[in-house]
């Protein structure tokens, strides 16, 4: 089942901070995170195991809740580089099949 | 390592023709997966494979799509009597054997159905 992504869109200005919600009505393993500019393939940020703990890198960050099923990415300060649209995948357990949400489009501007 | 490989890049075809896009995985990459998407919308699972076998299929994939993966390596995606409908980007995307490992996409195929 298709996960929810909200918003689904987010205009800012660089250094602004945004969050990107992906929430699934069936119990999770795994939350992926990627990012994909247009005309361009999608690209790997992270991924978030069920047990595991909030993950990151420089800027970006994402949590996960395994309870509420809930998983969310962090960008602060952003970049114009952080622009594109960013997708969640959550997998089921054993399933090893990413399911991807309808994606939200970040633009940043100068 | 040169990433995921897909040909071709672009492809126009009639209605009705066939058309067959491969996909290249990373060397030693033994999980491989299909998607489809359209303008908009996120990744749509079509099918996945482990080495050769093909482990799931979309109930979403009308018989008019096949997949096969010979011998553990490349993969090939057919669409049969192709219609309007199944003008989108085909995406591969493969993964190690190891749990929790990222997904690497190709470029895709982006298949325009006239």
């Amino acid at each position: 089942q298709q996960p929810v992504q909200s918003p689904q869109a987010v205009i800012l200005r660089e250094g602004e901070d945004a969050v990107i919600n992906c929430s699934s009505s069936k119990a999770l393993y795994s939350v992926h995170w990627y990012r994909q500019k247009h005309g361009e393939a999608p690209v790997f940020l992270m991924i978030l195991l069920k047990g595991g703990e909030q993950k990151g890198h420089e800027k970006i960050s994402a949590s996960f809740n395994e309870k509420k099923q809930q998983s969310s990415l962090y960008l602060t300060a952003s970049q114009l580089s952080y622009s594109g649209t960013y997708f969640c995948g959550t997998e089921r357990g054993g399933s090893y099949i990413p399911t991807f949400g309808r994606g939200t489009s970040l633009i940043v501007h100068p | 390592d040169t990433g995921v490989s897909q040909d071709p890049r672009h492809k126009i075809t009639k209605r009705g023709q066939n058309v067959t896009f491969r996909c290249d995985p990373i060397s030693e990459h033994n999980r491989l997966y299909w998607y489809r998407q359209t303008l908009g919308q996120g990744p749509e699972f079509l099918t996945y494979f482990q080495n050769e076998a093909q482990l799931e299929k979309s109930r979403l994939l009308s018989d008019r799509f096949s997949a096969e993966r010979p011998k553990g390596s490349f993969s090939t995606l057919e669409i049969q009597r192709t219609e309007q409908g199944d003008s989108a980007m085909y995406l591969c995307a493969s993964s190690r054997r190891d749990r929790d490992t990222e997904a690497f996409f190709g470029q895709g195929t982006r298949l325009t159905v006239v």
